[in-house]
């Protein structure tokens, strides 16, 4: 969904660096949410907001941390990065009330 | 939470009808039901949601039955184009409990000439 955007598409790196991938939206959604997808695991949510103040802790948390610069930015952190947070990274975003998630294209991170 | 289980891969023909089933024995009372598809290197796209009975729209159809502890995605006639995978997700409406998502593993649809 070109609404979605995530930079960058593709990154290789070394274990401990600092990491950052970038969501942005143009939807206008109050909701933005981070996902990682590993092989054979579907999708595992990392954190999520529902407006610019307020951050929330997924199901997988840990090693990664979160920044909501204003309504359409949602930029995912690891700190220090080690080599089972290879994977691909999703954002996605959805209205209030019961409408569906917007995925951008992903970000596929290999840390060696 | 309510887990999902899915078949993890299914193959079927052009012009057929293809249902994919879902299990959440453990889904709570006021969880809906998503389905997503997803292409090679793409993100989850959105095909149907639905709370119980049946929902139909342009491109598919969502079967839950009266218990609503396993959902089944209806294709009508697919074609090469729907060879992709097909994710079940389970979660309260608005997903104002976001870490209460679950998302199944996928099956793998694979649709041949």
């Amino acid at each position: 969904d070109a609404d979605v955007t995530q930079t960058p598409r593709n990154r290789i790196t070394k274990t401990g660096k600092r990491i950052m991938l970038e969501c942005s939206q143009t939807k206008g959604h109050d909701r933005m949410y981070w996902y990682r997808q590993d092989p054979g695991l579907g999708l595992r949510l990392i954190y999520y907001s529902f407006d610019v103040k307020d951050i929330n802790k997924g199901e997988i948390s840990d090693g990664y941390s979160v920044s909501r610069q204003a309504q359409a930015k949602f930029s995912l952190s690891l700190e220090s990065a080690i080599p089972n947070q290879t994977a691909l990274y999703f954002c996605a975003t959805s209205n209030v009330g019961n409408q569906p998630q917007h995925f951008g294209d992903g970000t596929r991170l290999s840390i060696l | 939470l309510a887990k999902t289980t899915q078949p993890i891969s299914m193959d079927s023909y052009e012009g057929q009808e293809v249902n994919i089933t879902c299990s959440h024995n453990n889904i709570a009372t006021n969880d809906y039901i998503t389905w997503y598809q997803q292409f090679p290197s793409q993100g989850p796209r959105f095909i149907i949601q639905g709370y119980k009975t049946k929902v139909t729209n342009e491109v598919a159809s969502l079967f839950i039955p009266a218990d609503r502890k396993s959902s089944t995605l209806s294709l009508p006639r697919v074609s090469l184009s729907d060879t992709a995978v097909y994710y079940c997700l389970v979660g309260p409406p608005g997903y104002s409990n976001a870490s209460k998502i679950i998302f199944g593993s996928g099956t793998r649809l694979s649709i041949q000439p």
